[in-house]
Parts: C-alpha cells; structure tokens; sequence
C-alpha cells in the first residue's frame, strides 16, 4: 500500500538560509499534518490542512509557513534557519473522518 | 487543555519479561486514543488505538484498554522480545488535533 512520502529525507542547512519539505500524503487522503521533533523529544505539532486551507496551527514559527496544494501534497517552507530548527520534521495524512494519521518516515534537517 | 502523561524512560527489561507503560490522559469530551511506535531513525508507526471507553486495542501481542474511570490508556505486553526495543508515544485525538506523549524508550536486553 502506498504510504506517505516525504523529501528530500536529509537536508543540510546554514543558518540564515530557506529549506523547503515536500510532503505527499497517502492517495485520497485529504489531510496533511506537519510536525516537529527535536533529540528525544515528542513530536510537536506545527500546522494542518485540510482540503487546501489551513486548519489547525501549533507551535510554528513565524519564520515558517506551508500550504497545500491542488494535488494534496504540502511544503513547508523554513526561512532564516537557526540552529535550533535542526530535527526531523514528519509529515502525517488522514481522511478527516478516519481516526488515525499515517505518518511519512521523516526529513531530517541540520542547521549548521 | 488536551494532554497527554506517559512514564518517564528509558525502560530496561529482560527479554520475555512483562512490559507496562502508564499512560494517562486529560480531555474534554471523548477523544480516540493511539499508541505509537518509532523505531530508531523511522517515522511513527500505529501500533493500537481505542475508540470509547472499555475499548481494548490490540496488535503484535501489545494490548491497552481505554479506561475513562481512571482516564488512563496503559500498553501491556506479556513477554517482550528484542526487537520491542523503540521508543513508545501514546497519544490522543480530539476534535481533529492529536497530542502526544514525551514517549517512553524500552530497551530489551537478551
């Protein structure tokens, strides 16, 4: 079955520089959920989208912003990257009215 | 607001060794709730989820029940193995947005 698909799936940064995540969700899944997990850390949640449009937001910097496209795949664009941003970033999809979320195997960003 | 409290890790055991992870819960309403697996390097895998209280989710030998009395979800499994060792989320969904747990490293020693 296909599953979601992120890339690149490792990325290496400078600070102040942009990166950009991709992330295709699972066919005919509708919504997108972006998050972030630093070493050892929970996932964080950042942002979702359903249909297209934002739906939900957490804790995303202000330096950051994603969107959905026609196709349903999403970005997450990062500017003026800090070291801190430095960890892997999943990307999850759903149907809406599915319980779970299927999550892609991750991108990890280091900021040097 | 919605959140979720997992034990603390890591947690070391012998392999076959019986494996509890607490897992309690706060939310309004009345939220789904998941465990996670995320093995080394690896994105979250769905390990079981409950629905509505006295649910009991089950897969690959791991078992927890969804117990609104003591809103807690704890994952149970009889006899570990070796390769059990990762690292355990629990987590809930309410409303459409989910939480996660700090999660819980098992580390199974042969």
């Amino acid at each position: 079955a296909a599953g979601v698909i992120q890339s690149p799936r490792h990325l290496i940064k400078e600070k102040r520089e942009t990166a950009t995540l991709k992330c295709y969700p699972i066919p005919r899944h509708d919504t997108v959920y972006w998050y972030q997990q630093g070493p050892g850390q929970d996932p964080q949640f950042l942002i979702s989208f359903y249909e297209k449009m934002q739906s939900d937001k957490g804790s995303i910097p202000d330096r950051f912003s994603a969107q959905q496209f026609s196709d349903y795949h999403s970005e997450l664009n990062m500017s003026s990257l800090e070291l801190g941003d430095s960890a892997l970033y999943f990307c999850a999809s759903s149907k809406r009215d599915y319980l779970e979320q299927y999550f892609g195997p991750g991108t990890r960003l280091t900021v040097t | 607001g919605d959140s979720v409290t997992q034990m603390e890790g890591p947690v070391t055991l012998s392999e076959e060794a019986f494996l509890t992870i607490n897992c309690t819960y706060t939310a309004t309403g009345y939220p789904s709730l998941f465990w996670y697996v995320q093995y080394p390097g690896e994105g979250l895998q769905l390990l079981l989820k409950a629905t509505k209280a006295d649910d009991k989710g089950s897969n690959k030998g791991f078992e927890a029940t969804y117990r609104k009395e003591t809103t807690s979800f704890h994952l149970e499994k009889g006899s570990v193995q070796v390769s059990d060792s990762a690292v355990y989320f629990c987590a809930l969904k309410n409303f459409n947005k989910f939480y996660f747990g700090s999660g819980t490293k098992l580390n199974v020693k042969p």
